[in-house]
Order: C-alpha cells, then sequence, then structure tokens
C-alpha cells in the first residue's frame, strides 16, 4: 500500500516568497505531524492533528508558519515571507491512533531551500 | 528543543565489523525509540524498547536500555554498505517524538 506522500519534493524560494508544502497521510490514518529537520540536526516537531483538529502547534517558530488539514486527510503546510532561517527538510508522518504507542509513518519530506 | 544526544555524531566502519552508538536522554522516559535515515528510504522506524526492558533484539540490531543512567545504544552486527546512514534516538512526549540529534554512520567496502 501507499505510505505518506509529500509535495513538492523540492522548492526553492526567493526570501519573502510565500510557500505551501502537502502530505498526504497513509488512508485512515486519525494523526498528522509535522517535522522541521535543520540540516546535520534530527526532526524537530511542529505541529499535531487529529483529524481536522489541531491539537498542538507549539514548535511552530512563529505565526509566519500555518498548518491545515481541513478534511481531516490531506495537510498543508504554509510559510508566510519566508526567510532564510526557515530553510530545512520538512517531515509529515501519520499514525493510525491518537494512542502513545502508534508507530509514526514517515513521508519523504520536502526540502526547502531559501535564497 | 532536543531530548536525546548521541555519540558519536559520526562513525566510520569497514562492511562487515559492528557498529555501537550510544544515546544519553535527559527526563523519564515510557519507552525509547532509534530511526534510521538515508536518503533512500527517508526516516524509519526500527526499533522500540520500554522502559521496563532492559534489551531487545530484532535481526542483526540489538538495543539496550539503562534507566538508571538514562542511556541507551544500538549495536548494529555484521555491517553491510546499505547501512549507511544516520541513526537517531527518540523518546515519545506524546503525541509527540522528541529526536536527538543523530549519529552518522559510513559503513567502508
Amino acid at each position: 500500500g501507499a505510505g505518506v506522500s509529500q509535495s513538492p519534493r523540492y522548492k526553492v524560494a526567493k526570501r519573502g516568497q510565500d510557500v505551501a508544502l502537502r502530505c498526504d497521510p497513509i488512508s485512515g490514518h486519525v494523526s498528522l505531524f509535522w517535522y522541521q529537520q535543520a540540516l546535520g540536526q534530527g526532526p524537530e516537531f511542529l505541529t499535531y492533528f487529529q483529524n481536522e483538529a489541531q491539537l498542538d502547534k507549539s514548535g511552530l517558530p512563529s505565526d509566519r508558519f500555518f498548518a491545515e488539514r481541513p478534511e481531516g486527510s490531506v495537510s498543508t503546510l504554509k510559510i508566510q515571507r519566508t526567510q532564510q532561517e526557515d530553510s530545512a527538510v520538512y517531515l509529515c508522518a501519520s499514525s493510525l491512533g491518537p494512542g502513545t504507542y502508534n508507530e509514526q509513518f514517515f513521508g519523504p519530506g520536502t526540502r526547502l531551500t531559501v535564497l | 528543543s532536543q531530548q536525546g544526544e548521541e555519540d558519536p555524531q559520526a562513525l566510520s566502519i569497514q562492511e562487515g565489523e559492528n557498529a555501537t552508538m550510544n544515546c544519553s536522554y535527559k527526563t523519564s522516559i515510557n519507552n525509547l525509540q532509534w530511526y534510521r535515515q538515508n536518503s533512500g528510504r527517508g526516516l524509519v522506524h526500527l526499533i522500540l524498547i520500554r522502559s521496563n526492558e532492559r534489551e531487545k533484539h530484532s535481526g542483526r540490531l540489538r538495543v539496550t536500555l539503562d534507566t538508571s543512567k538514562k542511556s541507551s545504544s544500538l549495536l548494529i552486527t555484521a555491517s553491510r554498505a546499505a547501512d549507511t546512514a544516520s541513526y537517531f534516538c527518540a523518546t515519545l512526549s506524546a503525541p509527540k517524538i522528541i529526536f536527538g540529534k543523530g549519529t552518522r554512520l559510513h559503513i567502508l567496502p
């Protein structure tokens, strides 16, 4: 079966541009996560959805970052007025349920480069 | 913030040798996980060890956990070229995962 997919895989933006990153989770997965991974670092949590509800957005670094999952499936992470420090790989993950021990399955990521 | 700290940051070994990576963490945990990340398959969950377990095996992987020292180790036996990747330990602060900075493992032919 299909895993988590993300698009685009690569994105180059000029500083100040807005970008939108898409995540298609595994069908039927209730939970969806976004992580940011800077070069040479581990992924860091950004935000979490349970179905369409955004239950935790504590990791979003600024109000320029916005995520949505309006129908409880596909999610979009939007970054407004991109800055060079936003350059990173953005990973999406989904899990079957909201429980503590549900394994998260990761997508291939979108590599964002801000010039 | 990152919970785990892997050691070493980078490791190069000959194919066939064993690779050992260590992880220290800061707070109490219910379980600890190890992940592998390479360009081919992305970030993949390898193994989970619960706080009441001391050792766990999966194929060529052996994970230990010492909750008194807040540390874990990952041993890969009989390494292969395909094991070249970054390895992360991670803890769960439900529902999010908190990753360490990773160990970059390179298997030399």
